[in-house]
């Protein structure tokens, strides 16, 4: 079945260390996402990717970064400049180009913490 | 620039009684809007989206969700509760970025409860 996944689970991180999350989709969509999602604040998008080789940031992208190598994968590195980075990250797609109305479709997220 | 508010963060109804959650949104542009269920330590299942056309659209487990363009609304509603309806719902409006390619904006989501 198509779909997008996330790994790990979940996943603690020392001070001062990067850790990466990974994010996979077999849905052959152009576009990726990557959310946090905090208590009572919803979903924010920190970068997102409409095709290879190229990503924008969102509107917490400060202390994250991205790459997207290949049209599968967008991987987030949460660097240890994010200083409050506890948070549940959904990475999301979606087929949409220029003005489309296709939803997005989610992972089951990574929820990480600090050690 | 778009936004979303969602009209309570919590909402309990009993089991079989009507579900009401209220989301209301700005934008500048024509609307896309959508309405998403997100079980715990899971990522977001669309329930339902309205694009063009049919103002009242339905969509999975019963639910549906009208478009009122004169009051900014897109309440989601189902005639009858279940207990498996518990979850987390978070309403979404899209909108064209500068490249053509839609983000979404989400509500802060609420919480439904059934009451047995």
């Amino acid at each position: 079945d198509g779909g997008i996944t996330q790994s790990p689970k979940y996943l603690f991180r020392k001070e001062g260390q990067n850790v990466t999350l990974s994010c996979e989709q077999n849905l052959n969509h152009d576009a990726m996402y990557w959310y946090r999602q905090d208590p009572g604040q919803g979903l924010r998008l920190i970068y997102y990717s409409q095709i290879v080789n190229d990503f924008q940031k969102g509107d917490i992208a400060e202390g994250y970064s991205v790459s997207r190598e290949k049209k599968e994968s967008f991987p987030l590195t949460v660097t240890s400049a994010q200083k409050n980075p506890t948070a549940f990250y959904l990475c999301a797609s979606t087929s949409g180009t220029g003005y489309s109305n296709q939803p997005q479709h989610f992972g089951d997220g990574t929820r990480l913490s600090i050690l | 620039a778009q936004s979303v508010t969602q009209l309570g963060s919590h909402v309990s109804v009993s089991e079989g009684a009507l579900v009401l959650l209220r989301c209301n949104y700005s934008s500048s542009v024509p609307p896309y809007l959508f309405w998403y269920v997100q079980y715990p330590n899971q990522g977001l299942q669309l329930l339902l989206k309205y694009t063009t056309g049919a103002t009242l659209v339905k969509g999975i487990n019963g639910f549906e969700a009208e478009f009122k363009k004169s009051e900014t609304s897109f309440h989601l509603t189902k005639p009858s509760a279940h207990m498996s309806d518990a979850a987390e719902y978070f309403c979404a409006v899209g909108a064209a970025s500068n490249f053509g390619n839609e983000k979404l904006t989400f509500g802060t989501g609420t919480r439904l409860t059934i009451i047995p």
